[in-house]
């Protein structure tokens, strides 16, 4: 029972490189979201995806990248990393969104840009 | 302007008292859903508690309660009788039906650091 897999759990970056965050989830749901969490500013959403093929901006979109591969997979991709990108990365997911639906969160990615 | 507020950073409450984090939030739309969400020190984000905007009742699971008020468009989340283990922080969201590609968004607050002492 998988749920949420969130990958890499810790990464360091150096400025300017890039990489990607993977998210997949089997619980067969529509909509998946990308947040980013910083110190007293709870969490805010990056980018949204209300089913595969759609995509939507966030809060905070500005250095990040999405693609939804598919149902299952939605990943982030940061194509020069930044120290304000430093920051816990969670992905979650939740069935077509009603009200009603709570989402699922992944454990969470701990990045760090030096 | 802020869809969810939650006004206290910080909590403090004695083992197995009760205590009331604020929560309050921002929308025109009818249909709405209301949770609440825990945090231990481990990170992981647990799904505590829910509640429709159509519900006369306010939700209860277990220890926790949202006592919803409609008009004033709070809903505070009560524990009772306090645990150690309840330290954590805990995060209000709000997701509305929304339009198109805001379908189902869910909004977060800043979250109210709860520290339980013996």
């Amino acid at each position: 029972n998988a749920g949420v897999t969130q990958t890499p759990k810790f990464q360091v970056l150096k400025t300017g490189q890039s990489m990607t965050l993977q998210c997949a989830q089997d619980m067969n749901h529509n909509s998946m979201y990308w947040y980013r969490q910083d110190p007293g500013m709870g969490l805010r959403l990056i980018y949204y995806s209300a089913s595969e093929g759609t995509t939507d901006k966030g809060e905070v979109p500005n250095g990040y990248n999405v693609s939804r591969l598919n149902k299952r997979e939605f990943s982030l991709r940061l194509e020069s990393a930044a120290p304000s990108q430093t920051s816990v990365y969670f992905c979650a997911s939740s069935a077509q969104g009603q009200p009603n639906t709570e989402a699922f969160f992944g454990q969470g990615t701990r990045l760090t840009v030096v | 302007a802020q869809k969810i507020t939650q006004t206290q950073p910080g909590m403090f409450v004695q083992e197995k008292e009760a205590v009331t984090l604020d929560c309050t939030y921002d929308t025109s739309d009818q249909s709405y859903g209301l949770f609440w969400y825990k945090q231990p020190s481990s990170g992981e984000m647990i799904f505590l508690i829910y509640q429709g905007s159509y519900d006369e009742q306010n939700a209860t699971e277990g220890r926790y309660s949202l006592n919803f008020q409609k008009a004033r468009k709070s809903a505070n989340l009560v524990i009772s009788a306090s645990q150690l283990g309840d330290s954590a922080m805990y995060f209000c969201a709000m997701r509305e039906l929304g339009r198109g590609s805001t379908l189902g968004r869910l909004y977060f607050g800043r979250g109210t650091q709860l520290t339980v002492w013996p």
